[in-house]
């Protein structure tokens, strides 16, 4: 099994409509992220959280939440998808004692909203 | 926001050849530089991570070296092969309140012809 579980992989959803995204790990990591990538673009921050308790935003929350339901877990939420919503978004994990390890990303959640 | 400049945008290289690609980070407040790679429909995997000026990693083929004063990475492959085809990632996380935030580069997408 994957040690960062993205689900869905791919989702078509309308304008409008409430989409969660879930991301699961099994590496124990505390720090959890999403990321957003545009063609074009380098992945941009949405939200993360350094544990349980603590949620920030990064420099694209608009139009977003997201949820730290347990150490292992940290949902995104749509809360009216829009068309420019369609990107693939990432969640990655770290270690904050082993931060020069790097990130370890999920395979990605592919989002259509028409 | 910290603007991380990756070039060139793409590169295409025969089998065989060596290459190398560059980062620009802004040096203020510098903590560490990540370079990650990323193959079609897989997820980022990180590289290497440097924090001190004049580090340099190696992992086989590819190596990367770090200047902090004047605020660049080089990331070198000889002997390019085409499993190395990929885009490669860097970021920059900076020393503040929002250590362990990484800012992330476009990418530089290798393709590697037999």
């Amino acid at each position: 099994d994957a040690d960062v579980t993205q689900t869905p992989r791919n989702r078509i959803t309308k304008t409008g409509k409430r989409i969660m995204l879930e991301c699961s790990q099994t590496k124990g990591h505390d720090r959890m992220y999403w990321y957003r990538q545009d063609p074009g673009l380098g992945l941009r921050l949405i939200y993360y959280s350094f544990d349980v308790k603590d949620i920030n935003k990064g420099e694209i929350s608009d139009g977003y939440s997201v949820s730290r339901q347990a150490q292992a877990k940290f949902s995104l939420s749509l809360e009216s998808a829009i068309p420019n919503q369609t990107a693939l978004y990432f969640c990655a994990t770290a270690d904050s004692f082993r931060i020069t390890y790097g990130y370890t990303f999920g395979s990605g959640t592919r989002l259509t909203v028409v | 926001i910290l603007n991380v400049e990756q070039s060139p945008q793409s590169l295409h290289v025969q089998e065989g050849d060596s290459t190398n690609f560059t980062c620009s980070f802004p040096s203020s407040n510098f903590y560490a530089l990540h370079w990650y790679r990323w193959e079609t429909a897989k997820s980022p995997e990180a590289l290497f991570v440097m924090t001190l000026n004049g580090d340099e990693k190696k992992k086989g083929r590819i190596s990367a070296t770090l200047n902090t004063k004047e605020g660049y990475s080089y990331l070198y492959i000889k002997g390019s092969q085409p499993e190395d085809s990929a885009t490669y990632l860097c970021a920059q996380a900076d020393r503040g309140s929002t250590l362990g935030r990484l800012y992330f580069g476009r990418g530089t997408q290798l393709t590697v012809w037999p």
